[in-house]
């Protein structure tokens, strides 16, 4: 079976601080790794994904994600945040050898708040 | 621009009176998800449709039940809603031809169950 966990229930930073939402996965085989994000009252946004390849990815609205195999981890940083940053953020993992379209499985969130 | 469009956006029912929640999208994504998220929580998986296949997930309650009557809509009916059912319900949709398989997630449905 499948995990994810986001050890932090919220993150706080001060603006135009860098930002770490921390992520550590358990799954069979590689995986595809992918950031979520969501605003109040709204649906999951896409941010980034990992498959294969360079183990810095970056995504969207400057964020970006390191994929560390060893430590099973996959850390979402951004070098400096912005009050608009401030949200909720879903940590995903599902098996790079799945078929299935539902084996994503989503961690249990994390509440970044970013002070002005 | 293509997207996935959910309505209602809110809900208010009574307890056990039915509620039908929509989804459409212009993405031609082959699969279709329904997802319930309570109070910030994980998104917990409902069933989806691989293309005109229904897949339930075994602790999904009997009375919630799904339609998708073509590739663009599918539907959530909620046979007699309780408290419990209180929730954000998110469709989503993807394309696992293309691989990674990311979803793309409508703005939800707040279900109110008074």
């Amino acid at each position: 079976a499948q995990s994810v966990a986001q050890p932090e229930d919220q993150v706080n930073v001060a603006e135009g601080n860098p930002l770490t939402v921390k992520c550590t996965y358990s799954v069979s085989g590689n995986p595809y790794l992918f950031w979520y994000v969501q605003y109040p009252n709204r649906g999951l946004q896409f941010l980034l994904k990992y498959i294969t390849g360079d183990n810095l990815v970056k995504g969207s609205y400057g964020f970006e994600a390191e994929f560390n195999k060893s430590q099973t981890s996959f850390h979402l940083k951004k070098p400096s945040a912005l009050v608009s940053d401030s949200a909720l953020y879903f940590c995903a993992v599902r098996p790079l050898s799945s078929g299935s379209a539902r084996q994503l499985t989503f961690g249990s969130g994390t509440q970044l708040t970013v002070l002005p | 621009d293509a997207m996935v469009i959910q309505n209602p956006r809110y809900q208010v029912t009574q307890f056990g009176k039915p509620v039908t929640l929509s989804c459409s999208q212009t993405l031609n994504h082959n699969v279709m998800y329904w997802y319930q998220q309570k109070s910030s929580q994980a998104p917990k998986l409902l069933f989806h449709y691989y293309d005109k296949d229904f897949n339930n997930e075994a602790d999904t309650p009997d009375n919630f039940q799904s339609r998708r009557p073509n590739t663009s809509f599918c539907f959530l009916d909620i046979r007699s809603p309780g408290l419990g059912d209180a929730a954000m319900y998110l469709c989503a949709t993807s394309n696992t031809y293309t691989g990674a398989n990311v979803l793309t997630f409508g703005a939800g449905s707040r279900l109110t169950v008074l």
